[in-house]
């Protein structure tokens, strides 16, 4: 059983496009994650929510709306997708926010976005 | 500010070399945590380690070993008798509370075995 789920593997759309990334975790863990991995492979988180309310949300334009329905699911939806959007995103799951022994964060095979 | 330093970009070696891996780190807490993950060419992350800023045993695992120094704010990473296998791009991270779980990830080390 894959333990965090996203899909699609690939997306590929035009700019001015709106797009949705779906992630799914198995694991019963309270927080999940979205990080952006560009092209030169750099790797920077995007969103945190726990039991499905944000608690981290760095510098990251408003057209990326994260959505969680419920603690075992984060999605992504990306509004008037741009050229600069293109990269791997990918979902992370962890038991729960805090800093313990406990906690690992658990990555997705990550999603490519390809905006044409 | 938080932030991981990998200042190898890319390095090549032959199958059979040893070969190390850099990571310093600049944090203020005192309670935080080390990573390294792998990114093979398939594209996932795959987690390797993890050590809390209280623990600095060295650490063997197989053919890998870890090296954490709070003095030199470094965790390097070593590979022994690499193989092809392991090449991929290899990622330092920190993770710290900052009213929730954050990790900031080294720019990666590209690692190129050839046989």
């Amino acid at each position: 059983d894959t333990a965090v789920s996203q899909t699609p593997k690939y997306l590929v759309t035009q700019m001015g496009n709106d797009k949705s990334i779906k992630c799914e975790q198995n694991l019963g863990h309270d927080t999940m994650y979205w990080y952006k991995q560009d092209s030169k492979k750099f790797l920077k988180i995007m969103f945190s929510y726990n039991n499905k309310e944000l608690i981290i949300n760095e510098t990251v334009p408003n057209r990326f709306s994260p959505k969680s329905p419920d603690k075992a699911h984060l999605n992504l939806h990306i509004n008037s997708l741009e050229l600069g959007d293109s990269a791997v995103y990918f979902c992370a799951s962890s038991q729960d926010p805090q800093l313990t022994a406990k906690n690992i964060q658990y990555f997705g095979a990550g999603t490519r976005l390809s905006v044409l | 500010a938080q932030k991981v330093t990998q200042a190898q970009t890319e390095i090549s070696v032959v199958e059979k070399e040893d070969v190390t891996l850099d990571c310093v780190y600049e944090t203020r807490d005192t309670t935080y945590y080390l990573f390294w993950y792998k990114q093979p060419p398939s594209g996932e992350l795959v987690f390797l380690i993890r050590r809390n800023s209280f623990d600095e045993q060295n650490e063997i695992s197989g053919r890998y070993s870890w090296n954490f120094q709070k003095s030199t704010s470094s965790f390097n990473f070593t590979i022994t008798a690499s193989q092809v296998v392991d090449s991929a791009v290899y990622f330092c991270a920190l993770s710290e509370y900052t009213g929730g779980f954050k990790t900031i990830f080294g720019a990666g080390t590209r690692l190129f075995v050839k046989a």
